[in-house]
C-alpha cells in the first residue's frame, strides 16, 4: 500500500533561519514525488517534483527536496526561511512514476515563520 | 504556464439551491480533471475523476448524483453542488493534468472555490 507520511503538523522557525519539512512515503512501485505550498484560501501551488532523475530536486522560490530511497523520505529545506514563506505544506505521491494515476496527500505541514 | 482557473472564487447559497462551479486550463489541454474537498485545516479528499467527453469516476462514498461533473472539453470540467445543505459547505479545489506524454502524473491546481450553504 502507499502511503505519505508528514512527520511534522507545524513547524515554526524564526525569518532567515534554515527550513526543514519531513516527509516519508512507503510505495511499492518507484513513485514520483512532490511538494506543494498551500497559502491560506488558496489553491495548491508546486514547488517541485521528484522523478527519478537527479536525488536532489530544486524548486520554486529556494526551496529543494532530497530523495533517499534507503530511508524512504523526502524532506524539503530552504537555507533561509521568509515570512512570505508561511504556508501549509503537502508531500505527495504519485504511486507509478510517470502516466496518470491518483496523487496520495500528506496531512500536511503549517509552517510558520517569525520576525 | 499550467495555469488552472476557478469560477467563482466564493458563494453562498440557501439550502436546497444548486451551485455550479467551473475549472478551466487557461494555456493547456488537460487530459484528465479531478475535483477536491478540503475541510479546514485538513489536506484535499479526491472526489472525483473526469475525462474530457466520458462519465467521471466517484471516489467511495462521494455520492454522483449529488456532485454532478461534466467534463464538455479538454480545457473545462464543472462540478454542479444539487440541492446544497449546510454540511456540503466547504472549500472545493480543482486540478488538471496535461496533454502530453511524460508528465500527466503531475496535477495543476485552480485556486479553490468557497462554498457556503446558509
Amino acid at each position: 500500500a502507499q502511503s505519505v507520511t508528514q512527520l511534522d503538523s507545524h513547524v515554526s522557525v524564526s525569518e532567515g533561519t534554515p527550513v526543514l519539512l519531513r516527509c516519508n512515503y512507503s510505495s511499492s512501485y518507484s513513485p514520483s514525488l512532490f511538494w506543494y505550498v498551500q497559502h491560506p484560501n488558496k489553491g495548491l501551488q508546486l514547488l517541485l517534483k521528484y522523478t527519478s532523475a537527479a536525488t536532489l530536486v530544486k524548486g520554486i522560490n529556494g526551496f529543494e527536496a532530497e530523495f533517499k530511497k534507503s530511508e524512504t523520505s523526502f524532506h524539503l529545506t530552504k537555507p533561509s526561511a521568509h515570512m512570505s514563506d508561511a504556508a501549509e505544506y503537502f508531500c505527495v505521491v504519485s504511486p507509478f512514476s510517470g502516466g496518470y494515476n491518483k496523487l496520495i496527500f500528506g496531512a500536511g505541514t503549517r509552517l510558520a515563520v517569525h520576525p | 504556464g499550467a495555469v488552472v482557473s476557478q469560477h467563482p472564487s466564493r458563494v453562498i447559497c440557501k439550502s436546497g439551491t444548486s451551485v455550479k462551479i467551473e475549472c478551466r486550463s487557461l494555456d493547456f489541454q488537460a487530459t484528465t480533471m479531478f475535483w477536491y474537498r478540503q475541510f479546514p485545516k485538513q489536506s484535499l479528499m479526491l472526489m472525483a475523476t473526469s475525462n474530457e467527453g466520458s462519465k467521471a469516476t466517484y471516489e467511495q462514498g462521494v455520492e454522483k448524483d449529488k456532485f454532478l461533473i461534466n467534463h464538455a472539453s479538454l480545457t473545462l470540467s464543472t462540478l454542479t453542488v444539487t440541492s446544497a445543505h449546510p454540511e456540503d459547505s466547504s472549500f472545493y479545489i480543482c486540478s488538471a493534468s496535461l496533454l502530453r506524454t511524460g508528465d500527466q502524473e503531475t496535477q495543476y491546481f485552480g485556486p479553490g472555490t468557497r462554498l457556503l450553504v446558509l
